[in-house]
């Protein structure tokens, strides 16, 4: 069965810190999607990222990056030099079989202190 | 662009009251529409999927309902509602290219609190 485990709870830091939020899966389909939301407190989730199971190849987008490693089933998300404004619930997510579903872990709540 | 409207943005009804939330997508057509509901402090639990006009998925039985009236609005309601309803409602859309592979795209939610 399909899975998604975010096992950090709660992580708090204090700003300029880098930061990995782990994300670790579970899925016998050869060809799948993961990605990361972002849920600040206003509530909306935000997309932050696809990946797809064929391109390991990291990727960098601004202060963030992520690290695909199907070796382990883990895509792992790192903020660099955080700040407070990047306090928030994150989400990491696994493409589910052809229902059109998504597989959500439990979320990481990350709290940056100024 | 594509922008995804959601009402109310907050809600409290007495038990056994009924429901409607609507959701309504603007800047595409077709698309796949999505329900979830996430308790305080928990993650996303996706009710109802549609990928077209009248066609409605459950996935959590319950006492809520959807419907797809338009191609671009999705609503969620209930007759009676429970204690255990409450809970922040998000609605989302996805591109209907290829099943659950596509990013979906929230609103801004209803937080609705049953009483």
């Amino acid at each position: 069965a399909q899975k998604v485990t975010q096992a950090q709870t709660e992580i708090s830091v204090v700003e300029k810190e880098d930061v990995t939020l782990d994300c670790v899966y579970e899925t016998r389909d050869t060809t799948y999607y993961l990605f990361w939301y972002k849920q600040p407190p206003s509530g909306e989730l935000v997309f932050l990222i696809r990946r797809n199971s064929f391109d390991e190849q990291n990727e960098i987008s601004g202060r963030y990056s992520w690290n695909f490693q199907k070796s382990t089933s883990s895509f792992n998300f790192t903020i660099t030099a955080s700040q407070v404004v990047d306090s928030a619930v994150y989400f990491c997510a696994l493409s589910g079989d052809s229902n059109y579903q998504l597989i959500w872990g439990a979320g990481t709540k990350l709290i940056i202190k100024p | 662009s594509q922008t995804i409207h959601q009402w109310p943005a907050t809600l409290v009804q007495p038990v056994g009251s009924p429901l409607s939330l609507e959701c309504t997508v603007e800047g595409t057509s077709n698309p796949n529409l999505y329900w979830y509901r996430q308790a305080a402090g928990r993650g996303l639990q996706l009710l109802f999927y549609s990928v077209g006009i009248g066609q409605i998925s459950s996935e959590v039985p319950q006492n809520l309902s959807a419907s797809r009236p338009q191609d671009r609005q999705f609503i969620l309601s209930s007759k009676k509602l429970l204690l255990s309803d409450s809970g922040f409602y998000l609605c989302a859309w996805s591109a209907s290219r290829a099943g659950g592979w596509d990013e979906q795209f929230f609103g801004p939610g209803t937080r609705l609190t049953v009483l």
